[in-house]
This record gives C-alpha cells, structure tokens and sequence, in this order.
C-alpha cells in the first residue's frame, strides 16, 4: 500500500539557518504530494503541494520538489524563523481519489533566536 | 469562513463511559476523515467517509464508531472507552482525495481514566 516516510525528530535550528526535512514515499502510480503543517495547539494547515512529477510547490519560503526518480518530496527553507517553529507532515493522496491521505509520523522544528 | 468544528476541545472521562465527539464542516465536503494523534506514531486514520450513509474503516478503527446521515456532521463515538484511546483526535474535510486541500479541526485532546 501507499505509505510515507519522513526523518526523524525534533530538529533544532538556529534562526536563518537553511532547513531540510526529508521525506520519501512508496505509491502505486502517480500520487499527489503534501506538506502539512501544524503549529502549537492548532490542527493541521496545507503549506505546499505538487501533483505532478518535477512540479515544485511553494509558500512562505518554504518549497518542495515532486521527484519521481527518486520518489522523495523534500522540504527546504533557505532562512527559517522563530515563527516557524511547528510539527511537519509529509502526506500523499492517490490522484484517482480513491483513498485517503497518507500522512508521515511528523517532524518537530524548534528554531531559537 | 469556511471551517471545520470539533466539540469538545478537552474533554477528561472515565473508563466505560459513552462520549460523542461532534465534527461539522460547512464547506459542503464530501469527504471527511477522524484521525488520532499520538507520539511517535503520527496521524493515524481512524474512520473515513466519501458521502452521506458511506463510511469505512481506516487503519485503527477498533473501539470506534463513526455515522454520517448528512453531509456536514461527521461524529465520533467512543461506545466503551479505555485508556488507550487517550489521545489527540482531528477530524478532517475535502472535496475529494485526489490533489485538493484537506481542512482540519482544531483538535480534541481526549483522556481517559
């Protein structure tokens, strides 16, 4: 079945540091992908998604990139902020709709001043 | 403003006693999903439902019920809880499970004594 993969938590910058958290997925054909995010005390919020191979997504400086080859959707920010400290979730959907999303286990970002 | 509503936020019960946890959307989804939380674990999908009277198992649904007899309300039904069911619930909301947004609660941290 489809199923994600993300690294390990928590990961803890210093602000303007450049994030990376990696994620890998395993699908059958051409899913779309996600990253979620949820901050202290809220629920989940869509920050960025790519529905097709080499598409990137983008928002608030964060961006990831739909890789086929090597089936992985990266998330990077090139200077993070205090206010980016949050959980982070890598998500896939089937495109025909005919299952719900697949999340990670999620990734917590402490970024300190 | 288009939202997804959990009721209660908190709730502290005992083992063995009913609980209801409400979830409606107002965004006219078809499809909406309860998810539970823990750490180390991530989201995990309880109960899911792609249209009014159609609902199906995720992959934890054991001691939960779900129904959906209109379209907005989405309740979670805990018939006999116990302490392993403490944890943090979502219930979710989208169009549909391809490439569009899923919208989140905020959450019901649920525990069970």
């Amino acid at each position: 079945g489809n199923s994600v993969t993300q690294m390990e938590g928590p990961v803890t910058l210093s602000e303007e540091a450049f994030l990376t958290i990696n994620c890998t997925y395993t699908a059958t054909g051409y899913p779309s992908l996600f990253w979620y995010v949820q901050y202290p005390g809220e629920g989940l919020q869509l920050l960025l998604k790519a529905t097709k191979a080499d598409d990137k997504g983008s928002n608030k400086g964060f961006e990831a990139t739909y890789r086929k080859e090597t089936t992985s959707f990266h998330l990077e920010k090139g200077s993070v902020q205090v206010s980016d400290s949050a959980v982070y979730f890598c998500a896939l959907s089937d495109q025909q709709g005919n299952t719900p999303l697949v999340f990670g286990k999620g990734t917590r970002l402490s970024v300190i001043a | 403003e288009a939202q997804v509503t959990q009721n209660p936020r908190y709730l502290i019960t005992v083992t063995g006693k009913k609980l209801t946890v409400t979830c409606s959307q107002n965004m006219n989804h078809e499809y909406m999903s309860w998810y539970r939380q823990d750490p180390g674990l991530g989201l995990r999908q309880i109960y899911y439902s792609m249209n009014v009277e159609v609902t199906d198992k995720g992959d934890v649904p054991e001691g939960y019920k779900v129904s959906r007899k209109e379209k907005r309300n989405f309740p979670l039904i805990l018939e006999s809880p116990s302490p392993n069911q403490t944890s943090l619930y979502f219930c979710a909301s989208s169009l549909s499970w391809g490439d569009t947004e899923a919208f989140f609660g905020q959450g019901t941290r649920l525990t069970v004594v």
